[in-house]
């Protein structure tokens, strides 16, 4: 079974930019979580969609934003790039079915500089 | 909101020997879960061990082990035998069982860095 994937590994951009990130789940996951993970905040979380719905969200500003699509892939879109959005973004996938012992499988992350 | 804290920003062991990683949380609520995640220089957050809070058995896989007191709020991992292959940065994370019904959402601490010492 293939992992969490998300695209691309790595980012440049400059400032005021947008950008997309993207990750598709494992088969058969109907939940992705999306993080941002910087030295000094550590690891926050962004927002959750499930079946195509966002469900849960962190305390981030409007800039940033998602969707999944109907086969569960997930895009993360962040307008009007600052320097502090330089982070890696880890995307999660789960069934989403909130069972106890429900894993969650995180992928590699993409980073993203921003200049 | 809920809180996790590390204290131990780096930790450091021998090959084979046993290293204790702290983690304390705040919350209010009674019922939720506790996690230790492991992230290797590949960057991929990996599952260790999970606890939930409801239950006064404390976890353990294979050389990993916790000790949860839930009074105190704090849930340390412990790793036998310690390894080569165990150096990574370990995050504490907890999720509440009182959201959404399968919302997925984890509060992490800031990670301690362990490294072993061949």
């Amino acid at each position: 079974k293939a992992g969490v994937t998300q695209t691309p590994r790595y980012l440049i951009k400059t400032r005021g930019q947008q950008v997309t990130l993207s990750c598709s789940p494992i088969s058969g996951h109907r939940s992705v979580s999306w993080y941002q993970q910087t030295p000094g905040q550590g690891l926050q979380f962004l927002f959750e969609y499930f079946s195509e719905t966002q469900r849960n969200k962190g305390n981030f500003p409007g800039r940033f934003s998602g969707r999944q699509f109907s086969n569960s892939r997930s895009e993360m879109n962040v307008s009007t790039l600052e320097l502090g959005d330089s982070a890696l973004y880890l995307c999660a996938s789960s069934s989403g079915q909130g069972a106890w012992n429900e894993k969650l499988f995180f992928g590699s992350g993409t980073q993203l500089s921003v200049l | 909101a809920q809180t996790v804290t590390q204290s131990q920003p780096e930790m450091s062991v021998q090959e084979a020997e046993t290293v204790t990683l702290s983690c304390t949380y705040d919350t209010s609520e009674s019922d939720y879960y506790l996690f230790w995640y492991k992230q290797p220089p590949s960057r991929q957050m990996i599952l260790v061990i999970r606890q939930e809070a409801y239950k006064q058995q404390n976890a353990t896989e294979n050389r990993f082990s916790v000790n949860f007191q839930k009074a105190a709020k704090s849930f340390s991992l412990k790793i036998s035998d310690s390894q080569l292959g165990d150096a990574a940065m370990y995050f504490c994370a907890y999720r509440s069982a009182v959201l959404i019904q399968g919302a997925q959402k984890l509060v992490f601490g800031q990670g301690t860095r362990l490294t072993i010492n061949p």
